[in-house]
């Protein structure tokens, strides 16, 4: 049973260039979360989706970043613009009903120079 | 999602019993008490939950006073490859859904 993937494993951009960061959930698991990690620092919690729902968004900076769910395919987290204080590893995780044990990926550490 | 503090790092031999402990002075009535490991450039991994009293699996115990305002996560017999960030976690799971606020954690170093 495989577990949440994440890719790319990393990226690495210019800034004012696009990320693309995709996360699968787990087998059955229609909840999706993104988390950001900076150097040093613990996770902090960005956006929560539910097939093609946004459930909550407060952890997400109010431009450039946005995120999806499609009924099809992975999760997606889009980061339009990248500026050097994007880099960080983002992780994503997935649950089963919403309130239950979230299982993380890999994650994706995102460098913009 | 109420406040935890932990150290920052601990120090600890192959084979010793390592305790972690976790303030939580503001915990609410319906408050999880969660923990997480990370290791380097990997996502983080639960270890282990609970509401009150003790808690055991098979990877650690969890223990937790009756007033709730801190929590102690044990590691029986540590071995190297326990060296890892772990994480303490409080919210309320049943809200509908979870979002989980990590701290910095504790640094736990494991040596021959």
């Amino acid at each position: 049973n495989a577990g949440v993937m994440q890719n790319p494993r990393h990226l690495v951009r210019r800034r004012g260039q696009e990320a693309r960061l995709r996360c699968s959930p787990m087998k059955g698991h229609s909840h999706v979360y993104w988390y950001r990690q900076l150097p040093e620092e613990g996770l902090k919690f960005m956006v929560y989706l539910q097939k093609e729902n946004i459930i909550d968004e407060s952890g997400m900076p109010k431009e450039r970043f946005s995120a999806e769910f499609p009924k099809e395919g992975p999760s997606i987290l889009r980061i339009q613009q990248v500026v050097r204080g994007d880099s960080a590893a983002y992780f994503c995780a997935s649950s089963l009903t919403g309130t239950d044990e979230q299982f993380f990926g890999p994650g994706t550490r995102l460098t913009v120079l | 999602l109420a406040k935890t503090t932990q150290p920052i790092s601990m120090d600890s031999y192959e084979g010793q019993e390592v305790n972690i402990t976790c303030s939580h002075n503001n915990i609410a009535t319906n408050d999880y008490i969660t923990w997480y490991q990370q290791f380097p450039s990997q996502g983080p991994r639960f270890i282990i939950q609970g509401y009150k009293t003790k808690v055991t699996n098979e990877v650690a115990s969890l223990f937790i006073p009756a007033d709730r305002k801190s929590s102690t996560l044990s590691l029986p017999r540590v071995s190297l490859s326990d060296t890892a960030v772990y994480y303490c976690l409080v919210g309320d799971i049943r809200s509908g859904y979870s979002t989980l606020t990590f701290g910095k954690g504790t640094m736990l170093l494991v040596s021959p």
